[in-house]
């Protein structure tokens, strides 16, 4: 099970954001890399892969994203949050079947 | 580029079995698994399973909320995955996403709307 926090988030446009993914088991593997990833759904749009294994930016990503953390907890920071940035960010592991999805963080511009 | 384009779904009764496709173009098809994801309105994403390329045999996975129910499939010579929908009732109410790749989904289909209603 992955656990996100906060649900939601209203961000002012130039302050930085933080949420958080809790995992119920570690994503931690020898040898192998963390599949804990990071996506953006935009209103009406399907979901866009930001951040793959944990903390490496997806090509075309802008780099205000960041993501972090290791085992069970992880990290995504925007440095400066931009009006586009709005929409539900999800985390998903992909260590194991049943893929599983946290139930996402709603970011909206004040 | 990269283009995964959805076809199928709409609205269908209980018991009625639809097909969705997914297109793809802009990558070798047969070397990918092809993986598909549904939202029900106003909900998360939820997994639903994939299927592996035929160079790993073809086989495939399935979340125990559709094991049984629904199958996935693909035709590479059409660069096309399948998903085959049976059973249906009220709570596979969805938009349904096919996505390249088995753990990371780099790419997405623009998804079909499916609605189970009599």
């Amino acid at each position: 099970v992955l656990t996100q926090t906060p649900l939601s988030l209203s961000v002012t446009p130039g302050q930085p954001a933080s949420m958080s993914c809790q995992s119920s088991q570690s994503l931690l593997q020898s040898d192998e890399p963390t599949y804990l990833y990071w996506y953006l759904q935009k209103p009406g749009q399907p979901p866009q892969l930001l951040i793959y294994e944990a903390s490496h930016r997806f090509s075309g990503v802008p780099d205000r994203f960041s993501g972090s953390g290791s085992g069970t907890h992880f990290t995504l920071q925007i440095s400066r949050v931009e009006a586009e940035d709005v929409g539900v960010y999800y985390c998903m592991q992909s260590l194991q079947l049943p893929r599983t999805v946290g139930q996402g963080t709603r970011l909206d511009i004040k | 580029e990269v283009q995964l384009v959805q076809s199928g779904g709409g609205l269908v009764k209980p018991g009625q079995s639809p097909r969705l496709s997914c297109r793809a173009s802009g990558f070798i098809f047969g070397d990918f698994t092809m993986s598909w994801f549904r939202q029900a309105p106003g909900k998360g994403l939820e997994w639903v399973g994939f299927i592996r390329s035929n160079n790993y045999g073809g086989t495939t996975e399935y979340a125990a909320s559709v094991k049984g129910r629904f199958s996935i499939s693909r035709d590479d010579s059409k660069s096309i995955a399948y998903l085959q929908l049976n059973s249906l009732n009220g709570e596979d109410t969805a938009v349904y996403y096919c996505c390249k790749g088995a753990r990371l989904y780099d790419y997405w289909g623009q998804g079909t709307l499916v609605i189970v209603s009599s």
